[in-house]
């Protein structure tokens, strides 16, 4: 099958300090990338989105970067709460809504 | 508006049989894509269907079909289980405004 990696970063924080999800992609062609959140038991859940013409867009607590000079997408995540525990994956759209995923980063919040 | 639903939400099945899974989209969207997940690899690309046609497809063998009905729902089918079909497979439905696409809650596989 087609994927990106095979083993998942974790990344810790305390409550309330923020965090940041770091994601490299593969195809400078890519000019969609979505960041998505996944809890145990679900299916992925849109967070934010950026199209390449931007270099940073803000959502509600979220932040996405982009950085097309080294392929590279940041996603922070202000004042973490414990719900934002969870697998957070990056995701790389080419054509025709093929999207490739990232490995994920698994997140977890200390109260 | 309705997210996008899979049926059912768990299948056990033994190895050689053949399943079908089952995903409505959201309302409008008539781009319905199929993901596999699995510890060891992760979200991997299985078939990308719109308006009927598989526009789409990921590295995977012959024994993973799917369709779409003209109602955008689609199916897909893994014939001649193995063990190693064991996965969580989530479809996704894309706004064809944003591009972004939404996922399901997924089917979990377990073969047996």
């Amino acid at each position: 099958g087609e994927s990106v990696g095979l083993h998942l970063p974790t990344l810790s924080v305390q409550e309330g300090d923020n965090s940041i999800i770091n994601c490299a992609y593969s195809n400078s062609a890519s000019d969609y990338f979505i960041w998505y959140k996944q809890e145990s038991g679900k299916g992925p859940q849109f967070i934010i989105d950026i199209r390449s013409n931007m270099d940073k867009r803000q959502g509600q607590r979220v932040t996405v970067l982009l950085n097309k000079t080294v392929k590279h997408l940041s996603l922070q995540i202000a004042a973490t709460q414990p719900g934002d525990s969870a697998v957070y994956f990056c995701a790389e759209k080419t054509s025709y809504d093929k999207v490739i995923f990232g490995p994920g980063t698994s997140l977890s919040v200390i109260p | 508006k309705a997210g996008v639903t899979q049926t059912p939400r768990y299948l056990i099945k033994t190895r050689g049989q053949q399943v079908t899974l089952s995903c409505s989209p959201i309302s409008g969207h008539r781009s319905v894509s199929w993901y596999q997940q699995t510890p060891g690899q992760g979200l991997q690309f299985l078939f990308e269907y719109f308006s009927e046609t598989q526009r789409n497809k990921g590295n995977f063998p012959g024994r993973f079909s799917g369709r779409q009905f003209s109602n955008s729902r689609s199916e897909m089918n893994v014939s001649t289980l193995e063990l190693g079909d064991s996965a969580l497979y989530l479809c996704a439905s894309t706004n064809p405004t944003t591009d972004t696409q939404y996922f399901g809650p997924g089917t979990r596989l377990t073969v047996l």
